[in-house]
């Protein structure tokens, strides 16, 4: 199993720019998690998914801040227009809701907001 | 308002020692707790998972204890190796129902041969 995959790997853009990121979850998990990561907050939860259905979007910072899941394998987390203050690394995560909560993690994106 | 609250500084120990890392908890009555490696540039991996109603958990070199009355799990790694540097997280399952887990910031652990 390739594990959790997510693209791009890194990201530069200019404030204002709309960021795209993707992720394609382990096939077979029916959850879904998006996180972002600061030094200063450290892992938050954004917004997760079950069975394609978004179930909580609590943690979204704002309105600038929107995500997808179109099928069972594939996600997107949107941010438009982007701000400095969006930069971090998001993780994109899956899991089986009969696996005791463990969630597997993609590689994260690194966004860098200039 | 809920915490977890894992130390900021890093944990420097020699090869061969055990290493305990701490997480504590306010505010919580959490089903579960989860332990999960992460090192520079990757994502978490999980490592261990315990629940309410179990006091200690092992797996390899690793043990987690699990004390819901001081609201504290001690994650050790016997016979640390240098490989076993990383930052290590501590995630709480809240006990109801499904839900999400809320991760603590991590504590860096730094073993030198």
């Amino acid at each position: 199993d390739a594990g959790v995959i997510q693209s791009p790997r890194h990201e530069v853009t200019e404030m204002g720019q709309e960021v795209t990121l993707r992720c394609k979850p382990i096939s077979g998990h029916d959850y879904l998690f998006w996180y972002r990561q600061t030094m200063m907050r450290g892992l938050e939860l954004l917004i997760y998914f079950n069975n394609n259905v978004p179930i909580d979007d609590s943690g979204m910072p704002e309105d600038r801040f929107s995500a997808k899941m179109p099928n069972a394998s594939f996600s997107t987390l949107k941010i438009q227009p982007s701000e400095p203050r969006d930069s971090a690394v998001y993780f994109c995560a899956s899991s089986h809701s009969g696996n005791s909560y463990e969630q597997y993690f993609g590689p994260g994106t690194r966004l860098t907001v200039t | 308002s809920q915490k977890i609250e894992q130390n900021s500084e890093a944990l420097n120990i020699q090869e061969g020692k055990t290493a305990t890392l701490t997480c504590n908890y306010t505010n919580y009555s959490p089903a579960y707790l989860q332990w999960y490696r992460q090192d520079p540039g990757r994502g978490p991996v999980f490592l261990l998972l315990i629940r309410e109603n179990e006091k200690e958990k092992r797996k390899e070199r690793l043990k987690v204890t699990f004390d819901t009355t001081l609201k504290q799990s001690l994650f050790h790694i016997t016979a640390s190796q240098p490989a076993d540097s990383a930052t290590y997280l501590c995630a709480l399952l809240p006990n109801s129902g499904y839900s999400t887990l809320t991760f603590g910031k991590g504590t860096m652990l730094l073993v030198s041969p």
